[in-house]
C-alpha cells in the first residue's frame, strides 16, 4: 500500500529538549512538506523540499530544522528555540511528472500531535 | 499568495446536496482551484481541482464561475462521513506548489 507514514502519533516534549518527528513515504514522490496546525486554524507551512539534499523555509520555519538525505524521508526536528511547539504536525508529499497519482496533488500523513510537559 | 474567502461553517442534512462556496477575486489566470477536506484528527485529503471548466469526480463536482472569481464545491448526496472542514486553495501553476490553507468551512451533516 502506498502512502505517507508519520510517527509517533503522540509526542511529549520537555523544556529545553529537541524532538524529531518522522515522515516516510513510499509513493516515489520528489517533493515533501511539513505543516503545523493550531486548534481551529488552517495549516501553515514550516519547510518544504523539492528534491533530495535540498529544502527551503516556509512561512514559520523559526525553531524548526529538517533534513532530506533520502527521497523517501523528511524528518522534522522541533528545537528548544521553538517556544510554543504544542500543535498538530502534518507531513505531505507531491509527485512530479510520472509519479503516483496526479502530479500536483499533495498527499498527507495522519499527523503527529506534539505537547509540552 | 492569492487569497480565498469561505464561510466559517455550514450545516446540511444527510442525503441532501451541499453547495460550499469560495470567493477568490484576486485569482490569477494561471492559478488552479483546489479543494481539500480534513476529517477530525486526520490529515487533509484531496477532493477535486479545476482551472476553468467545471469538473466532476467520484467524490464531488466543482463549478467555476465564468470570470473565475468564485467557485462552488458540490457534494451531491451528503453522508455523515462528509462532515469535515473543507478548504478552498489557489495553487500556482509554477513553482514549489506551496498550498496556503485558510480556516476553511466546517461542514456539519445532520442525520
Amino acid at each position: 500500500d502506498g502512502g505517507i507514514t508519520q510517527s509517533p502519533k503522540y509526542l511529549f516534549r520537555k523544556e529545553g529538549q529537541n524532538v524529531t518527528l518522522s515522515c516516510e513515504q513510499n509513493l516515489n514522490h520528489d517533493a515533501m512538506y511539513w505543516y503545523r496546525q493550531d486548534p481551529g486554524q488552517g495549516l501553515r507551512l514550516i519547510y518544504y523540499s523539492q528534491i533530495v539534499n535540498d529544502f527551503q523555509k516556509g512561512d514559520i520555519a523559526e525553531g524548526y530544522s529538517v533534513s532530506r538525505e533520502k527521497k523517501e524521508s523528511f524528518p522534522l526536528t522541533v528545537t528548544s528555540a521553538q517556544k510554543n511547539p504544542t500543535a498538530f504536525y502534518l507531513c505531505a508529499s507531491r509527485g512530479l511528472a510520472g509519479a503516483h497519482g496526479a502530479k500536483n496533488i499533495q498527499y498527507f500523513g495522519a499527523g503527529t500531535r506534539l505537547s509540552v510537559l | 499568495d492569492a487569497k480565498t474567502t469561505q464561510p466559517n461553517s455550514m450545516e446540511s442534512n444527510e442525503e441532501e446536496p451541499v453547495h460550499l462556496p469560495c470567493n477568490h477575486s484576486t485569482i490569477s489566470g494561471t492559478d488552479y482551484i483546489h479543494w481539500y477536506r480534513q476529517l477530525p484528527s486526520q490529515g487533509p485529503e484531496y477532493v477535486i481541482h479545476g482551472l476553468t471548466s467545471n469538473v466532476n469526480n467520484r467524490m464531488a463536482s466543482l463549478a467555476i464561475a465564468e470570470d473565475r472569481k468564485s467557485s462552488t464545491l458540490i457534494l451531491h448526496r451528503a453522508t455523515l462521513r462528509d462532515a469535515a472542514v473543507y478548504y478552498c486553495i489557489l495553487r500556482p501553476v509554477q513553482g514549489a506548489q506551496k498550498l496556503v490553507f485558510g480556516q476553511g468551512t466546517r461542514l456539519t451533516i445532520n442525520p
